[in-house]
């Protein structure tokens, strides 16, 4: 069965770098059917993703993002990364790594997801 | 504001039958993108429950179904159970925007 991990800071300060990691198990992140995507909720708000990636390294951002964005992979460790600079408070969120399948163009594995909250 | 537009709450009593619609444009539902729902339980991740517009994965009970019309979709859920008490989204691709884009989540609450 194939699960994804969360895992990063909880607190970071505005201004800095949020970083996040996502690890893959019960299959490999290397598959050609799948990309591997981000998501995010804010507290009692709707989600909003952020961004995909191939194992190639291939990236699709959401435009609102793009400029402040890197998702990045690593599949000698089955792990792919994100990290979103100048955080302010409004990047607080529930943060969600899930698999992207391709041609039908959903996301049919996910994470449990990690809080971030932005605060000094 | 969402790209897709949902309604915020539906309810329904014990066995009704509930629809949430998800209404889209000419460059996402509308340009034949495939439309999928996610149920989110209070506190837990989204969980997939309708792909490719109509289609249920493994697991998924018969009482959930999805359609597509023109630029908008509904998920119903018939023989309501107090477990489906959960946020709902609906999900699409845009090609203006290149992106995946989400509506604003339907709260459903069984009466």
């Amino acid at each position: 069965q194939l699960q994804l991990q969360e895992s990063g800071p909880g607190l970071v300060k505005p201004s800095e770098t949020l970083s996040l990691l996502c690890t893959v198990s019960g299959g490999s992140i290397d598959s050609s059917s799948y990309y591997w995507g981000w998501i995010r909720q804010p507290p009692g708000k709707g989600l909003e993703w952020i961004g995909n990636i191939y194992y190639i390294g291939n990236t699709y951002y959401n435009p609102s993002l793009k400029s402040r964005i890197t998702i990045s992979v690593d599949t000698s460790k089955n792990q792919f990364s994100l990290k979103l600079n100048s955080a302010t408070a409004t990047d607080t969120a529930v943060y969600y790594c899930a698999r992207w399948r391709r041609g039908t163009n959903h996301f049919d594995y996910w994470g449990q997801g990690t809080l971030v909250t932005v605060s000094s | 504001q969402s790209v897709l537009t949902q309604p915020p709450s539906v309810s329904g009593a014990p066995g009704q039958r509930v629809t949430i619609s998800c209404t889209g444009s000419s460059s996402n539902i509308g340009a034949n993108f495939e439309v999928h729902w996610y149920q989110q339980l209070p506190g837990t991740a989204p969980k997939l429950l309708i792909y490719d517009n109509n289609n249920r994965p493994s697991g998924v009970p018969d009482r959930f179904s999805g359609s597509k019309s023109g630029t908008s979709a509904s998920l119903a859920i018939t023989g309501l159970q107090a477990e489906d008490e959960a946020d709902y989204y609906c999900q699409s691709y845009d090609g203006s925007l290149s992106g995946v884009v989400f509506g604003g989540g339907t709260k459903l609450t069984v009466l």
